[in-house]
């Protein structure tokens, strides 16, 4: 069954580095997203984007970060300046139209 | 009015039981509602979705009932299996044009053989 594929699966930044998480979603799907989850708490929605725009973002989707599909591919969230508070996991997903989203087994961003 | 809430946090059951978990929201433009399981390590993977126009919705061992009227959706898990232990999220969509899941907060549960 395809899958969507994140990488890497962990990664280490120091606070005001920028960092760029990359997906490979699924590969007839047409809507990509973003989402992340602080450990322990909920998953929260953070952009997604088709047609090569973002549709929606989050208030946590800030200046600081910003979305590309830099191919036919991959579909990458760069956080510019990370801070202490952007540790968390980061999913990616993906969908057809007009079926269920499926998501990454996610990158673990820790920012010391 | 975007959040969904979710209950309980935790829950344990025994093996075979029915394991119960509930969700309720305000808005009233939400017109998708998914349950997600997720096992450490992973991403959240769909489990059952209903929409408001059904009041219940079975697949398997897993059924969600939907009160439109209480705003309120529930996970039924019947004979509850060791490998049902998970975080499980329930989620909303709002219908009017938005695209992004609101999800609650999640509910760890375990099954005890």
């Amino acid at each position: 069954e395809p899958e969507v594929t994140q990488t890497p699966s962990h990664q280490v930044t120091q606070m005001g580095q920028e960092v760029i998480l990359r997906c490979v979603p699924i590969s007839n799907h047409l809507y990509f997203y973003w989402y992340r989850q602080i450990l322990g708490q909920k998953v929260e929605f953070l952009v997604s984007f088709y047609n090569n725009e973002i549709s929606e973002k989050s208030e946590i989707f800030d200046d600081q970060f910003s979305v590309e599909r830099p191919d036919g591919s991959n579909f990458t969230l760069k956080i510019r300046s990370t801070k202490l508070e952007d540790s968390a996991m980061y999913f990616c997903a993906s969908r057809r139209q007009n079926s269920p989203l499926h998501f990454g087994n996610g990158t673990r961003l820790t920012v010391t | 009015q975007q959040q969904v809430k979710q209950s309980p946090q935790s829950l344990i059951v025994q093996k075979g039981g029915i394991s119960i978990i509930n969700c309720a929201y305000e808005n009233t433009a939400f017109d998708y509602f998914p349950w997600y399981q997720q096992f450490p390590g992973k991403g959240p993977a769909l489990l059952i979705a209903i929409r408001p126009d059904v009041s219940e919705k079975k697949e398997g061992r897993f059924t969600i009932s939907f009160n439109k009227s209480a705003k309120q959706f529930s996970l039924h898990i019947m004979d509850s299996q060791p490998g049902d232990s998970a975080t499980y999220f329930c989620a909303a969509r709002n219908g009017g044009g938005a695209d992004g899941l609101t999800f609650g907060k999640g509910t760890h549960l375990i099954i005890q053989p």
